[in-house]
């Protein structure tokens, strides 16, 4: 079956560094979306990548899609408190009516 | 809107007990979701419904069942509570499959000793 990899699993960040999360998956995806789980909540849609090589940006946040969109990318610049949370991307196939989940990026931020 | 709306919010159970974990949208969402996550880890695809009277099975459907009678419902029920059922479960619901965002519940932690 599909499976969708995220690492790394855990990222610990000094405030105002950067860093990235990579997501890939076993096969082909017609689109990928990024959601964020504070601790103890639940998932939030952040956003959704729907083109081969697209790159989409919320503020901090700059999202990639793979040119084969196999792949995807999520770098926040500038890290804050406020970006502690889990990441997760989630896939589909075309025409699919199941959204499958990485395995997720869990971001502490150290002041 | 008060979106997808999940209860209880905290469950023990003991072994071998059974209960039905319920979820209800106001969104007038087709398609709705049952998603599990242990501890530290993602979320797994249990059951999904895209549409009253339709469900199929996601990844780990093993130990649970699913009905969905109406477009707002989509209850969860766990017929012999096992220790491996301890975990988060989501329930999440979107309009239309594929390029529609999920909206998820609260969730209900389930602990089954």
């Amino acid at each position: 079956g599909q499976q969708v990899m995220q690492i790394p699993q855990y990222q610990h960040v000094q405030e105002g560094e950067d860093f990235t999360t990579y997501c890939n998956s076993s096969t082909t995806l017609s689109n990928i979306q990024w959601y964020k789980q504070r601790p103890g909540g639940h998932p939030v849609f952040l956003i959704q990548l729907v083109k081969s090589g697209e790159v989409k940006k919320q503020k901090r946040l700059t999202f990639q899609f793979g040119e084969a969109k196999k792949n995807s990318s999520l770098h926040i610049t500038a890290t804050q408190t406020t970006d502690v949370g889990t990441y997760f991307c989630a896939g589909s196939r075309a025409a699919g009516n199941k959204l499958t989940f990485g395995g997720g990026t869990r971001v502490l931020v150290k002041p | 809107n008060a979106g997808v709306t999940q209860t209880p919010k905290f469950r023990i159970l003991k072994i071998g007990q059974s209960m039905t974990l319920q979820c209800t949208q106001d969104m007038n969402h087709n398609y709705m979701y049952w998603y599990r996550q242990d501890p530290g880890m993602g979320l797994k695809l249990i059951y999904y419904s895209v549409g009253a009277g339709i469900t199929d099975k996601g990844e780990v459907p093993n130990g649970y069942n699913v009905s969905r009678s109406t477009t707002e419902d989509f209850p969860l029920r766990l017929e012999l509570a096992a220790p491996s059922q301890t975990s988060v479960y989501f329930c999440a619901s979107r309009r239309e499959s594929s390029s529609e965002k999920l909206f998820f519940g609260s969730g209900t932690q389930l602990s089954v000793l």
